[in-house]
């Protein structure tokens, strides 16, 4: 079925950077949005990025922007988010999701597939 | 930035029972971009309701979304122990998402 699996978390010092992946399957790729969201542990969820279908146009949460970086490869079905300058308040869990379907033309927006997550600490 | 606050922040019911979770935003929201998800312990979250009322694949009829410009709830019947979980509502507004910070449902 529909699938996605994040991959790249790990443990990286303050100021550090970090790749997470995602790796999409049994859909086309090209006709979604995809948003990466994250979980801090214990709390609730907040939403990180997304990246337009073609990857023309990103948008990010007030809280990584100027940090991180999301991109994608259509070709691989591949989702990426570059962090940088990482920051203890960035440990969590980061989720990547299925996000608005231009092929369709919906006027709905939200998220309908979701990965397991992969986790990231930040810590000295 | 619209802010959305849950209501209850813990629900307690025994099973069979019903239950309404509330959603309020700090401004309208379109009906078309308010969703809720399900999150069990350790798992990635689930899509119950999208455009504010409609259910998502899978997602049984005891499940059911209603309300519109500030206010949206969502309503369970029939309460199963596997019910429980936190719900997150959502929205989607000026390119960007917002996240209730959640209602925990035990099932007593």
């Amino acid at each position: 079925q529909v699938q996605l699996v994040e991959s790249g978390g790990g443990l990286v010092k303050p100021g550090g950077s970090l790749r997470l992946s995602c790796a999409a399957s049994r859909f086309t790729f090209s006709d979604y949005y995809m948003s990466w969201i994250r979980q801090a542990p214990g709390k609730g969820l907040e939403w990180v990025s997304f990246i337009s279908s073609s990857g023309g146009y990103t948008n990010y949460a007030d809280s990584v922007k100027g940090r991180f970086t999301v991109s994608r490869d259509n070709t691989n079905n591949l989702l990426y988010l570059q962090m940088n300058s990482l920051r203890a308040e960035d440990t969590a869990v980061y989720y990547c999701a299925r996000d608005y379907d231009v092929l369709t033309g919906s006027i709905y927006y939200y998220m309908d597939v979701w990965g397991r997550g992969t986790t990231v600490t930040v810590s000295s | 930035e619209i802010v959305l606050t849950q209501s209850p922040g813990t629900l307690s019911l025994s099973p069979g029972e019903g239950a309404t979770l509330s959603c309020r935003a700090s401004q309208s929201v379109s009906t078309r971009y308010l969703a809720w998800y399900q999150q069990q312990p350790g798992q990635a979250p689930r899509l119950l309701i999208y455009g504010a009322s409609r259910r998502a694949t899978g997602i049984p009829d005891r499940f059911s979304g209603s309300g519109s410009g500030t206010d949206f709830s969502l309503t369970i019947n029939r309460l199963e122990p596997e019910d429980s979980a936190v719900y997150y509502c959502q929205q989607y507004g000026g390119s960007s998402y917002t996240f209730g910070q959640g209602t925990k449902l035990e099932i007593k």
